[in-house]
């Protein structure tokens, strides 16, 4: 079975500052992945995705996510944190091949705090 | 883009009633829904798939006579939490399937449920 895993529960760094927020998926066919981003009380923003061709991907609000197939992972960044990130983000995979109906597997998640 | 409209936003309703939430897809057709549930500080557990015109798939461990879920058009699916109890106080979020051909999934702005 496919598995996401965010190793931090809880980062905090200061405004200005460089982020990266860990994801790494075990799941033996090709993956879709996806950062989502989630402010208390609402729904997901996606913030990214990938599903193949260059494995640095651009999203939103000046993020970028590298695809790294040896590592398992896909690793978010910012390189220049704002107040306004302070939120919950998940990172999540699909089958490439659509099995169990394209449902998303979702990471526990990765707290982000932001000192001003 | 892709909007998937949720109401209520947040609903307080007594122990033993039925609580109705509804998901609609505003400028797409959604073949397929997602049901989530989400604890305080947790991931998002997936309760449901549903597909429309059919019956809705359950997760292991989810009551399917307590959470009925319902998508008889391409642009609406509904969640009625049937007899709802406290512990089923909880905050509830879908999510549709926008394309097939880019995997791309819109979040609902979720539900946050209280039975009292």
């Amino acid at each position: 079975a496919q598995s996401v895993t965010q190793p931090d529960i809880h980062i905090t760094v200061s405004e200005g500052a460089s982020l990266e927020l860990r994801c790494n998926y075990s799941y033996g066919a090709t993956p879709y992945l996806f950062w989502y981003v989630q402010s208390p009380g609402q729904g997901l923003q996606l913030l990214l995705k990938y599903f193949s061709g260059d494995t640095l991907v651009q999203g939103i609000k000046g993020f970028e996510a590298e695809f790294k197939r040896s590592q398992s992972s896909f690793n978010l960044r910012k390189p220049s944190v704002h107040w306004s990130d302070a939120a919950e983000y998940f990172c999540a995979v699909v089958p490439a091949s659509g099995g169990s109906n394209y449902k998303l597997t979702f990471g526990k998640g990765t707290l982000l705090t932001v000192n001003p | 883009g892709a909007v998937v409209s949720q109401h209520p936003s947040r609903v307080i309703c007594k122990s033993g009633t039925s609580v109705k939430i509804e998901c609609r897809s505003l400028d797409f057709q959604a073949t397929t829904m997602f049901w989530y549930r989400q604890f305080p500080k947790q991931s998002l557990m997936l309760m449901a798939t549903s597909n429309e015109g059919s019956k809705a798939t359950y997760e292991q461990g989810v009551e399917k006579d307590k959470f009925l879920i319902n998508h008889a058009s391409l642009t609406l699916s509904t969640l009625t939490v049937t007899s709802a109890h406290p512990e089923d106080s909880s905050f509830y979020i879908c999510s549709a399937r926008v394309s097939d051909r880019d995997y791309g999934y819109t979040f609902g702005s979720g539900t946050r449920l209280t039975v009292v």
